[in-house]
């Protein structure tokens, strides 16, 4: 069964840093791109940030270019989004989501979100 | 970047009603797009992809067609589980884009 399951959301104050985590299960994490795909409270799907197989290629939304960044261990089948100069516009449940293939295609599958709200 | 439209933003229909989604690319995205589900405080969940493949599991009264710039979502019996909703995604280049989904609502 494949599970994704995302830590790391929570209160931030403007200006500061998180770290999003995605532990998967259930597949070949090393040979699927991954991505995170965001909604803020009330509003539609966001895709944020991808990444392929071996990490060697990332994407971003213009919105958290030099903000975001994504990686991946493939070796703790985990994947990460470090979010550094948050702002309140970030706030939203933040989704980690499976691709089934190494490159970008759709989304397969996603994990249940995890909130992270920018306020002071 | 590729903009996805949707229409109509709301649709108020009823049991049994056939429902069509319509979604459009503001380029040519060949039949890379996918549907999702998505009910109030859960994930989306994946319907079609590459325009009218059905995925596993999902009821054969959802469907998908088009290719190109336009593209539709039927469900052709509406049932009460269906009331959500509904996105289309295009993955022909990064970044990808969502439409701004349609909700389905009781009539």
């Amino acid at each position: 069964e494949v599970q994704l399951l995302e830590s790391g959301g929570g209160l931030v104050q403007p200006g500061g840093s998180l770290r999003l985590s995605c532990a998967v299960s259930g597949f070949p994490f090393n040979i699927k791109a991954m991505s995170w795909v965001r909604q803020a409270p009330g509003k539609g799907l966001e895709w944020v940030s991808g990444i392929n197989d071996n990490g060697g290629s990332t994407y971003y939304v213009d919105s958290v270019k030099g903000r975001f960044t994504i990686s991946r261990d493939n070796s703790k089948n985990t994947l990460y989004l470090q979010m550094n100069s948050l702002r309140a516009e970030d706030t939203a449940v933040y989704y980690c989501a499976k691709i089934p293939a190494p490159y970008n295609d759709y989304i397969d599958y996603w994990g249940q979100g995890t909130l992270v709200t920018v306020s002071s | 970047d590729i903009q996805m439209t949707q229409s109509p933003s709301t649709l108020s229909a009823s049991v049994g009603d056939r429902v069509t989604i319509t979604c459009r690319a503001s380029q040519s995205i060949s039949y890379w797009l996918a549907w999702y589900q998505q009910k109030p405080g859960k994930a989306p969940k994946l319907l079609i992809y590459k325009a009218s493949s059905l995925e596993r599991g999902v009821p054969s009264r959802f469907s998908g067609s088009g290719s190109g710039t336009e593209f539709t979502l039927t469900i052709s019996s509406l049932q009460p589980d269906d009331f959500a909703t509904y996105y289309c995604q295009h993955y022909y280049s990064y970044p990808l884009t969502f439409g701004g989904g349609t909700e389905v609502e009781i009539k």
